[in-house]
This record gives C-alpha cells, structure tokens and sequence, in this order.
C-alpha cells in the first residue's frame, strides 16, 4: 500500500531553514510527483509547490519562489522540503501528498509534520 | 492566486443530504476540469474524496458526489452519517503560472 512517512516535529527560531523529508513506499517513486501543502494552526490548507520524481522539476508557488526548495533522492525513495528565513508565521503543519502531475489531484498524504517556529 | 470560495459550515441532520459550493473564477474552476474535494477529521491528514470534478476514488462511498457548473464546483454528500463530521476543502488547478493550485477556505460539515 502507498505509504508518505515525514519526519519529525521541528522547532526554528526566526530566520532559520528547515529541511522535512517525505519517504515513499509501497509505489514506484520516479512514476508520480510530490506536493508540499501547509496548514497553520486553525487554518486552511495552502499548497507551495510540486517537484516531480521522475526529473527533478518544479513547480513553486508565488508565495515561496526564492525561499523554498524541494528535492528528491530517488536511491532512497525520499521527498525533501527545505523552508528558509523562517518567520513566525511559517508555523504550521507541513504535509507531502502523492500528485502525478502539477496540478494534479493528491490521492496519498503523509502524516504531517509540525514545524513551530519561535525566538 | 486568491483561494476558492466555501461556506464556513454547513449542517445536517443523519440522513439528509447537503451540498458544499466551491466557487471560483473563469481562471481555475472554470477553465479546468481539475477540481478535487479532500475530507479533514481533526489532527488528521487531509484525504481525497473527488478528484477531476466527479471522480470517486477507491474505496470512497458512492454518498460522496461531484459536479461543476460553470465557475462553481459542488460536492453533495447523501445519507449523512456521523462520521461524515469534518472539515472539507475544494481545491482547483488555475494555469502555469506560478501559484496555480489554489484551495478554498474549507467548509465545516456538522451532523446533527
């Protein structure tokens, strides 16, 4: 079965990076892309960005062009999603999700991992 | 990219059916067949209800429907259950541009 497994719970001062990483199972990884979708604390849900698996294209949001950068390492099936100069608003619940293609629909979703960023 | 348009809450009563809007603009909802609906219980994952409009996924009930009419897509939910309670989002692709995936508000579904 399709499996998104993230890493721990991060707390980050103010203008630190944070890195998340997104492992993948029970699928052939290169076959789809991952999407990183945020939720802050109440919140709705907001998408940052698509890399595909295959190539290593991607697809940012407006909102996060020059700070976000998302990786792959296909030796080890895994997604990355480093955030940098974080703020107070970063604070949120940061989730992979399975999309074939950008734009595409997201049919798996990893657990969530909670960034909390404070001074 | 503004977010998509939902009600805050909806409700009904076990039984009964109810129908969330999601309305968007001629750029996203309107323009592509690429609307999905995803069900959010709390301190849990997101999980994909419809996809491409009216698509159901596997393993999702046949309670759970899917249309568009112009720029506002709809996601009807009949025979509501308890466990139907949750937060719902729309969400649309809108284009190439940077930022074209954009969600709505999301909407809180109540059973009665």
């Amino acid at each position: 079965q399709v499996q998104l497994m993230q890493s721990g719970a991060e707390v980050k001062k103010p203008g630190a990076s944070v890195k998340v990483s997104c492992k993948a199972s029970g699928y052939t990884f290169t076959s789809n892309g991952i999407s990183w979708v945020r939720q802050a604390p109440g919140q709705g849900l907001e998408w940052m960005g698509w890399i595909s698996a295959y190539n290593g294209n991607t697809n940012y949001a407006q909102k996060f062009q020059g700070r976000v950068t998302m990786t792959t390492d296909t030796s080890t099936n895994t997604a990355y999603m480093e955030l940098r100069s974080l703020r107070s608003d970063d604070t949120a619940v940061y989730y992979c999700a399975r999309a074939m293609n950008y734009g595409d629909y997201f049919d798996h979703w990893g657990q969530g991992t909670l960034v909390t960023v404070t001074s | 990219q503004s977010a998509l348009t939902q009600p805050a809450s909806v409700s009904g009563s076990p039984g009964q059916s109810i129908t969330i809007s999601c309305t968007g603009t001629s750029s996203d909802v309107g323009s592509y067949n690429l609307v999905s609906w995803y069900q959010q219980h709390p301190g849990k994952a997101p999980k994909l209800m419809i996809y491409e409009v009216s698509k159901r996924p596997s393993g999702v009930s046949n309670r759970f429907s899917g249309s568009k009419s112009g720029n506002t897509a709809s996601l009807t939910i009949s025979g509501l259950q308890a466990e139907d309670e949750a937060d719902y989002y729309c969400c649309s692709y809108a284009g190439s541009s940077a930022g074209a995936v954009v969600f709505g508000g999301g909407t809180k579904l109540t059973v009665l």
